[in-house]
């Protein structure tokens, strides 16, 4: 099993730029959860799909940030237009339930 | 509103030592708590606790939970420098996602 596989590992962009994170779960598992890591504010979730329907997104900061599941092997998590504020560690995560359990290594996220 | 506080925030012992990080929380409908671990990138479950008084263990590491006082503890005896990490705490709540701590900075000097 190879886990959870986030891409990309490092983004470097301008401010105003559209950033675009890429997540492919665990086969089989029907929960998927982005997350975003700071040093002010640890670990926060952004959003959560069940069976690819997003279940909770009240912890997505704005407009500007929008997250997709188009199918049970991939999602999407889309910034446009990024800030310096968005700089941070997303993370995504799956599990069989609505506990994350299993989570990728990560996008470092870098806006100048 | 809503919170998990872990303590310390950081740690510095020695190979051999044993540690105790603790996770206290308030929190409406709580269901679980949990511990991560997170090295250099992804954070990896370690526990899930969802009653008091019972001790969960895996290797040199144990944990238990105190649902009267609102508080769990993650024990890790006879430390090595592979312990080195940030152990998160998180609770569940019913119907909600996943509250996490900031997180403990162990570091283990051999």
């Amino acid at each position: 099993d190879a886990g959870v596989i986030q891409s990309p590992r490092h983004e470097v962009t301008e401010m105003g730029q559209e950033v675009t994170l890429r997540c492919k779960p665990i086969s089989g598992h029907n929960s998927l959860f982005w997350y975003r890591q700071t040093m002010m504010r640890g670990l926060e979730l952004l959003i959560y799909f069940n069976n690819n329907v997003p279940i909770d997104d009240s912890g997505m900061p704005e407009d500007r940030f929008s997250a997709k599941m188009p199918n049970a092997s991939f999602s999407t998590l889309k910034i446009q237009p990024s800030e310096p504020r968005d700089s941070a560690v997303y993370f995504c995560a799956s599990s069989l339930g609505w506990i994350p359990l299993h989570f990728g290594n990560g996008t470092r996220l870098t806006v100048t | 509103e809503d919170k998990v506080v872990q303590s310390p925030l950081s740690l510095v012992v020695h190979e051999g030592d044993t540690v105790t990080l603790n996770c206290s929380y308030e929190v409406t409908n709580f269901r679980s708590l949990l511990w991560y671990k997170q090295e250099k990138k992804a954070p990896t479950f370690l526990f899930m606790l969802t009653s008091s008084g019972i001790e969960k263990k895996s290797g040199r590491l144990s944990s238990i939970l105190d649902k009267k006082e609102l508080f769990s503890i993650l024990n890790i005896t006879a430390t090595q420098t592979g312990d080195s990490a940030v152990y998160l705490c998180a609770v569940n709540q019913a119907g909600t996602a996943l509250i996490f701590g900031k997180g403990t900075t162990l570091s283990v000097s051999s």
